[in-house]
Order: structure tokens, then sequence, then C-alpha cells
């Protein structure tokens, strides 16, 4: 069965202690990892694609990196207004299609 | 701002009532997704429509259904609503038919009482 796991639940860092927050995914196939970010009671927030081993992405404070395994998010010099719920998704190849499976998030606070 | 726009933003109802949810895709995406959110299940994929054809399914209820209109706007139909259906429900659009990146709507948050 496909399964995207994330880690920790939840994460509390002081203003500009960096980090990573961590997605493992167990699927037949990999299409493509998602990660998004979420406030309280708003929608995801879409910030990377990332498609084959290898890959990293960047934006901002931000930087997202896959294996075959797992992808990890890497938070540098994180400031109060990074806080918020980071979510991670797969699309399995041969699933249904744009079917997104989520883990349940990485709640990150960042203290100033 | 996404693009993406959904209403209404709150809804209220009692069990065993029928509501609709309503979805408008990003100017130029042909794909909608429906996804349930609640605290215990995370985000839970429902149906996808693309150009108004449906495309894919997940675990949607019997009880629920959907469809996408010419113009590509989609609704969400609930009915014989009960307590569990309490949940964020977030609308996504997407470019083409095969998933890819995924825009997400405000979501609609729903109160069965």
């Amino acid at each position: 069965e496909d399964q995207v796991t994330q880690s920790p639940e939840a994460l509390r860092l002081q203003e500009g202690e960096s980090s990573s927050l961590n997605c493992s995914y167990t699927v037949s196939g990999l299409r493509g990892l998602f990660w998004y970010r979420q406030d309280p009671g708003k929608g995801p927030e879409f910030l990377f694609t990332l498609y084959s081993a290898g890959e990293e992405k960047e934006k901002e404070r931000l930087k997202a990196t896959l294996t075959k395994k797992e992808s990890f998010l890497h938070i540098t010099a994180p400031k109060p207004e990074d806080s918020a719920t980071y979510l991670c998704a797969v699309q399995a190849v041969g699933g249904s299609q744009g079917n997104l499976i989520f883990g349940k998030g990485t709640k990150l606070s960042v203290k100033p | 701002d996404s693009g993406v726009t959904q209403t209404p933003k709150h809804l209220i109802t009692a069990t065993g009532q029928r509501v609709t949810l309503r979805c408008s895709p990003r100017s130029g995406d042909l794909s909608v997704y429906w996804y349930q959110q609640s605290l215990d299940q995370g985000l839970q994929f429902l149906i996808q429509y693309y150009n108004g054809e449906e495309r894919a399914k997940g675990n949607i209820l019997e009880r629920f259904s959907a469809q996408q209109f010419p113009d590509l706007h989609s609704e969400l139909n609930l009915s014989s609503l009960e307590l569990g259906d309490s949940a964020l429900y977030f609308c996504a659009s997407s470019v083409g038919g095969g998933g890819g990146d995924q825009f997400f709507g405000p979501g609609t948050r729903l109160t069965v009482l």
C-alpha cells in the first residue's frame, strides 16, 4: 500500500536555528513528490515538486531534496513567518491519476 | 492567492441534510480535485474531474457525488450527512489530467450538528 510518513510531528525552533523535516514514502513507483505549506484554516500552498532521486529545489529559506526513499525539507535560518504545517505528498505511477497521497504533516513553530 | 475559489467558506447544517460545495478552478486548468481534511485522517483524496469527465476516484462515500460543468467549475454534493462528515473540504486544480502540480482553494468548513 502506498504510504507517506512525515517526521517529526511537531518542531519548535528558535529564529535562525536551521533544521530539516523528513518525508519517507513507500510507493510502487514514484511519479512525483510534492511539498505544501498550510496555515491554520487555510488551503495548502504549493511549494515544490520533485520527480527523481538527486533532484533539489530551492525557494527563499527552503530547500527540498529527494532520494529513492525519502525527501527532506531543509529550512535555513527560519523566521517566525515560516511557522506553519508542512505537508508532503506523493503521486504514484499506476495509481488513480491525480491522486495525491498526503502525509499528516510537520507542524513548525519558529519563536523570535 | 492560488486562483482557485470555493464557496461557501463555512457551512453549518444538521444530520440527514444535503449540501452542495462549489469550486472554480484557476483560469486554464482543466482538472478539478476534491479532498477532505479531518483532524485524525489528514488530507484524503475524494475524486478528480478532467474537462467534464470523471478521471479518478478515491475514498469517496456513496452519499457523496461530484460533477464538473462545461465552464469547468465543479460541485461536490454531500447527502444524508452524519456527524463524522464534519471536516474541511478542499478543491484543487491543475492544468492536465495526470496530476502534477495541484493548486488548492481556501476550503469550505462543514460542521454537521
